[in-house]
C-alpha cells in the first residue's frame, strides 16, 4: 500500500530552528510537496521536490532523498505566526496526490 | 491570486438529507478536486474532474457524487447524508495537465459539515 509517515506533533521555540521529517512509500513518484495549514484555514502550498537535494526559500527548505523516500522541511529563525500544521504529499506514478496526516508545530515565545 | 471558494464555511444538516457543496475557481484551472479531511488522517480524494462533465472515482467515493457544468464550478452532493460523513471538505484546483499535472493545488476554505 501507498504510505506517508510524519510526526504527529512537535513543539519548538521561537527564534529557534525546526526539522519536520516526511518518509513515504508509493507506487512511484512524480513529486514530492509541503503545505502549510493554520487551524481552520485551507493549505497554502510551501515547497516542491522532484530532484534530490536541498530547495531553499528564506526561512525555509525542503530537502528530497528519493532513494531513501524521504524529505524534511526545515523552518529557521521561528514564528509565532509558523505554529500551524505541515502536510507533506507525493505525487505517485498515477498523477494522484497521496497524503500524510500532518504535523502540527507548536511554537513557545 | 488565485481564488478558490465554496458556498459554506459552517453547515450542519440531517441524517438522510441531500447535502450540496459548492466550489468555484475564478482561473480558468481545468483540474478540480473534492478532499475530505479528519483528525489523524492525511487528505482524502473524493473525487476530480480534469474538464467540464468529466469526472472520475478518487480514493473514497461512496455515498458521494459530483457535477461539473461550467468549468468554474464544481458541486459535490451527498445523496443521504449520514453521521460518518461529518468531516471537513476541501475543494482544490489546479491547472491542465495529467489529472493534477506537476502543479500544487489551490485550495478552497473548506466546509465543515456536521451531520446529526
Amino acid at each position: 500500500g501507498q504510505n506517508i509517515d510524519q510526526p504527529t506533533e512537535m513543539t519548538a521555540t521561537e527564534g529557534a530552528i525546526v526539522q519536520i521529517n516526511c518518509t513515504y512509500q508509493t507506487s512511484g513518484f512524480n513529486g514530492l510537496f509541503w503545505y502549510q495549514q493554520h487551524a481552520g484555514e485551507a493549505p497554502t502550498f510551501l515547497s516542491y521536490n522532484v530532484l534530490d537535494g536541498l530547495e531553499e526559500k528564506g526561512r525555509l527548505s525542503s530537502f528530497h532523498s528519493r532513494s531513501k523516500g524521504y524529505s524534511y522541511l526545515l523552518l529557521k529563525e521561528l514564528q509565532m505566526k509558523d505554529s500551524a500544521s505541515y502536510l507533506c504529499a507525493v505525487r505517485d506514478s498515477n498523477y494522484q496526490l497521496i497524503w500524510g496526516a500532518g504535523t502540527k508545530l507548536i511554537i513557545k515565545p | 491570486d488565485v481564488k478558490v471558494t465554496q458556498s459554506s464555511r459552517y453547515l450542519v444538516k440531517r441524517t438522510g438529507e441531500k447535502v450540496f457543496l459548492e466550489c468555484v475557481q475564478d482561473m480558468d484551472h481545468e483540474n478540480m478536486f473534492w478532499y475530505r479531511q479528519d483528525p489523524g488522517l492525511g487528505l482524502r480524494l473524493i473525487y476530480f474532474s480534469y474538464d467540464v462533465k468529466m469526472k472520475e472515482k478518487g480514493d473514497i467515493p461512496e455515498g458521494y457524487s459530483v457535477s461539473r457544468e461550467k468549468k468554474e464550478r464544481f458541486s459535490l452532493i451527498l445523496e443521504s447524508a449520514s453521521t460518518n460523513q461529518t468531516s471537513m471538505y476541501l475543494c482544490a484546483s489546479t491547472p491542465s495537465g495529467l489529472a493534477g499535472g506537476l502543479y500544487e493545488q489551490y485550495f478552497g476554505p473548506g466546509t465543515r459539515l456536521t451531520v446529526t
